[in-house]
C-alpha cells in the first residue's frame, strides 16, 4: 500500500524551514528519501532504518517513528537548489526489497 | 566509481511495436529494481533481479518483461505498445545488505505514439 506523503506541495522563501511528513499503515523496515528536480531522476538522499533512527544530509535531516510507521524530512534554512519534488519510499522487509513510492511533495523555494 | 547507466535516454515508438531498454548497475551491486514514471500513477514498481533472477514483480501486464545478466546489468523489454506506456522507465542499481541503498540511473524516456 502506497505511503501518504503531506503536504502535497510546499512554497518557501529561502533560509524558511519546511517538513514533509511520510505516513503508512504497514508495518515498514525502512523509509527512503528522493529529490527529483523537473526532468530529471531522483536522486537518493537518505535511508532510514526501523528503531527510531535519525539521519542527516547536509541541512535536510530526517526521523523515523516506528510506533507511528511516519518519517519527517525537515529542511533547515532552506536553499534555491533544494527545490524539487521529495518522494518517499517504504520498504516492509522480508525478501521483497523494491521500494513503494509515495506521490511526492513539490518543494519551491523562492528568493 | 560510475553511476547507474541506462541506454537509451529517450525511444519513440509507435503503437504495437516493442522496445527493449538497459540498464548497467553500479560496480559491486548485483540487484537491479525497475520503476515507471508517469504523472498520472507516479512511481510504480516493475520488477527487481537479483543474480539473474527474477525476485518480484510488480502490478503490471504479462507485455512487461526483464532478465538480468551475469555481469548484473539488466534489460526490460515492453511488448506490443499501447499509447498508456509513455512514461520514464527508471533502473535503480540496489546494494543489497541491511540498508539496501537504491540510486537511480537517468531513465529512458519512451514516447508511444
Amino acid at each position: 500500500q502506497q505511503p501518504v506523503q503531506s503536504p502535497q506541495a510546499v512554497i518557501l522563501r529561502e533560509g524558511e524551514d519546511a517538513v514533509i511528513n511520510c505516513s503508512s499503515s504497514k508495518a515498514l523496515y525502512s523509509v527512503h528519501w528522493y529529490r527529483q528536480k523537473h526532468g530529471e531522476a531522483p536522486v537518493f538522499l537518505m535511508i532510514l532504518l526501523k528503531g527510531g533512527e535519525q539521519m542527516r544530509h547536509e541541512k535536510i535531516s530526517a526521523s523515523f517513528n516506528e510506533k507511528k510507521q511516519q518519517s519527517s524530512l525537515y529542511l533547515t534554512a532552506s536553499q534555491l537548489s533544494y527545490s524539487g519534488t521529495y518522494f518517499c519510499g517504504t520498504e516492509s522487509g522480508g525478501s521483497a526489497r523494491q521500494l513503494t513510492f509515495g506521490s511526492g511533495t513539490q518543494l519551491t523555494v523562492l528568493p | 566509481k560510475a553511476g547507474v547507466t541506462q541506454t537509451p535516454r529517450y525511444l519513440i515508438k509507435t503503437r504495437g511495436q516493442q522496445v527493449t531498454l538497459s540498464c548497467s548497475p553500479i560496480s559491486g551491486h548485483r540487484s537491479v529494481s525497475w520503476y515507471q514514471q508517469t504523472p498520472g500513477q507516479g512511481l510504480q514498481f516493475l520488477f527487481e533481479y537479483f543474480s539473474e533472477t527474477q525476485r518480484n514483480k510488480g502490478n503490471f501486464p504479462g507485455r512487461f518483461s526483464g532478465r538480468q545478466f551475469s555481469n548484473s546489468r539488466s534489460e526490460m523489454n515492453v511488448s506490443t505498445l499501447e499509447l498508456g506506456d509513455s512514461a520514464l522507465y527508471l533502473c535503480a542499481s540496489m546494494s543489497g545488505g541491511q540498508r539496501n541503498e537504491q540510486y537511480f540511473g537517468p531513465g529512458t524516456r519512451l514516447t508511444v505514439t
